[in-house]
């Protein structure tokens, strides 16, 4: 059974550009998550998707958006780059309530 | 809001020597508690996990985890640790509600020395 594939594994951006990150969650599984990874702030939450719907959504900023396909894959995108979104981004996929999340690999965002 | 708090940034052991890793939620409501594990450059594994019932549980890697619901903890303990257990230890609670977000703590390394 494939895990949790996030793509790309790593990616250097510019101030004020946008990226989008791909996750791929485990076949069957419905419900999504996102989480940022930093040093200072450690493992935060930033949203979480099931059948496409967003049901909960972390303290960040606009700037930060995401989205569910009907095939439960999920994009997050952060638009006008700024040094502190330099992060490690997790993905994580749940079969249910309470099960406990996979989590992929992580996709190491470094802004310059 | 819930908390979850890892008093110890770094826990440097011996091999072969046991080790606990602590962890206290705030919350007093029904909670689900996980152990997750970070080793360099790589995602979160589940350790193990509390949902409901035994409040002792086990990871096949023979770490285990004790629920106490009056001092709201969830202590990881190992009798013997090895170098490769050396990681980043996360404790994570769910409120069990409509949502699955996790509370994250602020991780706990474990340094094991030969």
């Amino acid at each position: 059974k494939a895990g949790v594939t996030q793509t790309p594994r790593y990616l250097i951006k510019t101030r004020g550009q946008q990226v989008t990150l791909s996750c791929s969650p485990i076949s069957g599984h419905r419900s999504v998550s996102w989480y940022q990874q930093t040093p200072g702030q450690g493992l935060q939450f930033l949203f979480e998707y099931f059948s496409e719907t967003q049901r909960n959504k972390g303290n960040f900023p606009g700037r930060f958006s995401g989205r569910q396909f009907s095939n439960s894959r999920s994009e997050m995108n952060v638009s006008t780059l700024e040094l502190g979104d330099s992060a490690l981004y997790l993905c994580a996929s749940s079969s249910g309530q309470g099960t406990g999340y996979t989590f992929g690999s992580g996709t190491r965002l470094t802004v310059v | 809001a819930q908390s979850v708090t890892q008093l110890d940034s770094q826990v440097p052991v011996f091999e072969e020597a046991p080790v606990e890793l602590r962890c206290n939620y705030s919350s007093s409501v029904s909670v689900y508690l996980f152990w997750y594990v970070q080793y360099p450059n790589q995602g979160l594994q589940l350790l193990l996990k509390y949902l409901s019932g035994s409040t002792l549980v086990e990871s096949i890697n023979g770490f285990e985890a004790e629920f106490n619901k009056s001092q709201t903890s969830f202590h990881l303990r190992k009798p013997s640790v090895h170098i490769s257990d050396t990681a980043e230890y996360f404790c994570a609670v769910s409120d069990g509600g409509a949502t699955n977000k996790l509370i994250f703590g602020t991780g706990t390394l474990l340094a094991v020395q030969p």
